[in-house]
C-alpha cells in the first residue's frame, strides 16, 4: 500500500555535510509533514507543507529546509549535518485540512551523522 | 502550548492480562483524538480516532480507546493481549479546524510477557 515512499531508507553522512530526504507520494494529498523521532521524545514536527510551495514551521525547524515544487514531492534538507540530527525521519501526508483523518505515514529514514 | 502526556513510557503486560495505555492532553476544548501503533523498524499505522462522534471508540486488533473529556483523557485498552501487539503506541492530538499539525505523545512501549 505504498502510497508513500521515503527515499534513501538508511543514510551515512559527515558533519558539516548537507543532506536531501525525499518524500514523495502518489495520493495526490494537499498536506505533507515531516517528523523526526528520538528515544524519550516520540515524533517532533520539523516542517510542513499545506500546498506546493506553501510551508510552514514546526517544533524543530532549526537546521533544517524544505521545498514543495510540486505536489507529490516533499524535500527535507539538513544544511550542515550535526550529530544531534541523527535520527529517524518520517514523512506523514494528509487529505484533509481538517485533520480528523489523520495522517499516513511513510516508512522512514534513518539518518546517522557521524 | 498544548501538549500530550503518555504515562508510563513503557508498559509490560502478560499475555491474556488487560492492556491498558494512558493518553491526557492539556485542554478541554473537544479535540480530534489518535492512536497509532508502530511495529520495530516500520512506520505508524492508525489503530484509532475519535472526532466528536461516539465517546468509546473501537479501532483495528480489538483495540479500543475512551474519551473522557472531563478527565481531559483518551486511554487505550485492549481485553486480552496477544504476543503480536507488542509495539510502541503513540497518541496524538488536534486542537483545531485547518492546518493545525497532530501534537504527538513520546510513546509507549508495550512489551508482551508469555
Amino acid at each position: 500500500d505504498a502510497g508513500i515512499t521515503q527515499s534513501p531508507r538508511h543514510k551515512v553522512t559527515e558533519t558539516g555535510t548537507p543532506v536531501t530526504l525525499r518524500c514523495h507520494q502518489t495520493e495526490n494529498h494537499r498536506y505533507m509533514y515531516w517528523y523526526r523521532q528520538d528515544p524519550g521524545h516520540g515524533l517532533r514536527l520539523i516542517h510542513y507543507s499545506y500546498g506546493v510551495k506553501d510551508t510552514d514551521k514546526g517544533e524543530v525547524s532549526d537546521g533544517y529546509s524544505v521545498s514543495r515544487s510540486k505536489t507529490e514531492d516533499f524535500l527535507l534538507t539538513l544544511e550542515s549535518a550535526t550529530s544531534s540530527q541523527t535520527s529517524v525521519y518520517f514523512c506523514a501526508i494528509s487529505a484533509s485540512e481538517l485533520e480528523a483523518d489523520g495522517y499516513t505515514f511513510g516508512s522512514g529514514t534513518r539518518l546517522t551523522v557521524v | 502550548a498544548q501538549s500530550v502526556t503518555q504515562l508510563g513510557s513503557h508498559v509490560s503486560v502478560s499475555e491474556g492480562a488487560l492492556v491498558l495505555l494512558r493518553c491526557n492532553y492539556s485542554s478541554s476544548v473537544p479535540p480530534y483524538l489518535f492512536w497509532y501503533v508502530q511495529y520495530p523498524n516500520q512506520g505508524l499505522q492508525l489503530l484509532l480516532k475519535y472526532t466528536s462522534a461516539a465517546t468509546l471508540v473501537k479501532g483495528i486488533n480489538g483495540f479500543e480507546a475512551e474519551f473522557k473529556k472531563s478527565e481531559t483523557s483518551f486511554h487505550l485498552t485492549k481485553p486480552s493481549a496477544h504476543m503480536s501487539d507488542a509495539a510502541e503506541y503513540f497518541c496524538a492530538v488536534s486542537w483545531s479546524w485547518g492546518n493545525t499539525p497532530l501534537v504527538f505523545g513520546k510513546g509507549t512501549r508495550l512489551s508482551v510477557i508469555a
